[in-house]
């Protein structure tokens, strides 16, 4: 089983939609997650993290969920500058810090 | 403030070869980290520098060596290329402490290896 799992994509949807992401992940022991998001051919840039209480930042919010080790991200009226590839992050934090990342989800939000 | 440096942007190499990708940390951070994104992949973790030493090593071969200078900048060498090393490679700089989650990632290298 891979350590963090998202969905296979790619999520077509028009200007204003509601577009949902979901990822699993395999360590109990995480410690932090995140969500990244990456544009064609550039670096991964950190989005927003996720809190076991939820959190939103704009049309942005993600959710954690530990005991079912499950991380979500809910972007609410889909711009087309969204479009991107989304990128679910674990940080196992044992001592050192260093990210797993998910495979990735493409958006494709159109006109 | 400068972020994260990586040269070259791009690069091009012949199987059996070997190359090295260079990265300077942003100001203030310490710990360097490399990953591998391979086309349609998400990063792969290949090792983390701290103090000019490696410590952490992801799944990769003997094949990716690195290393760190004592301004916190560091290289990553890969010899014996293979077609399937061509890849955008990321390095990301950081706190070395584990609660820390404030990364910063370079621009990338992107090797093709033909």
């Amino acid at each position: 089983r891979k350590e963090v799992e998202q969905d296979p994509g790619p999520f077509n949807v028009p200007e204003g939609a509601t577009v949902a992401f979901n990822c699993t992940y395999s360590n109990s022991a995480s410690q932090s997650f995140f969500w990244y998001r990456q544009d064609c051919r550039k670096e991964p840039k950190l989005l927003m993290s996720v809190y076991s209480s939820g959190n939103e930042d704009g049309r942005f919010t993600a959710q954690l969920n530990r005991a079912s080790q499950y991380i979500s991200l809910l972007i609410r009226d889909s711009k087309l500058s969204d479009s991107a590839t989304y990128l679910c992050v674990v940080n196992k934090g044992s001592g050192y810090s260093t990210l797993t990342f998910g495979k990735g989800t493409m958006l494709l939000v159109s006109p | 403030d400068a972020g994260v440096t990586q040269s070259p942007t791009h690069l091009i190499k012949t199987r059996g070869q070997q190359v090295t990708l260079r990265c300077s940390p942003k100001s203030g951070h310490d710990t360097v980290s490399w990953y591998q994104q391979a086309l349609g992949q998400g990063p792969q973790f290949i090792f983390q520098y701290y103090e000019e030493e490696e410590r952490q090593r992801g799944n990769f071969p003997d094949r990716f060596s690195g290393h760190q200078f004592p301004n916190y900048s560091s290289e990553l060498n890969v010899n014996a290329l293979l077609l399937g090393d061509s890849a955008l490679y990321l390095c990301a700089s950081s706190f070395p402490d584990g609660d820390n989650y404030g990364y910063t990632f370079g621009s990338g290298t992107r090797l093709t290896v033909v």
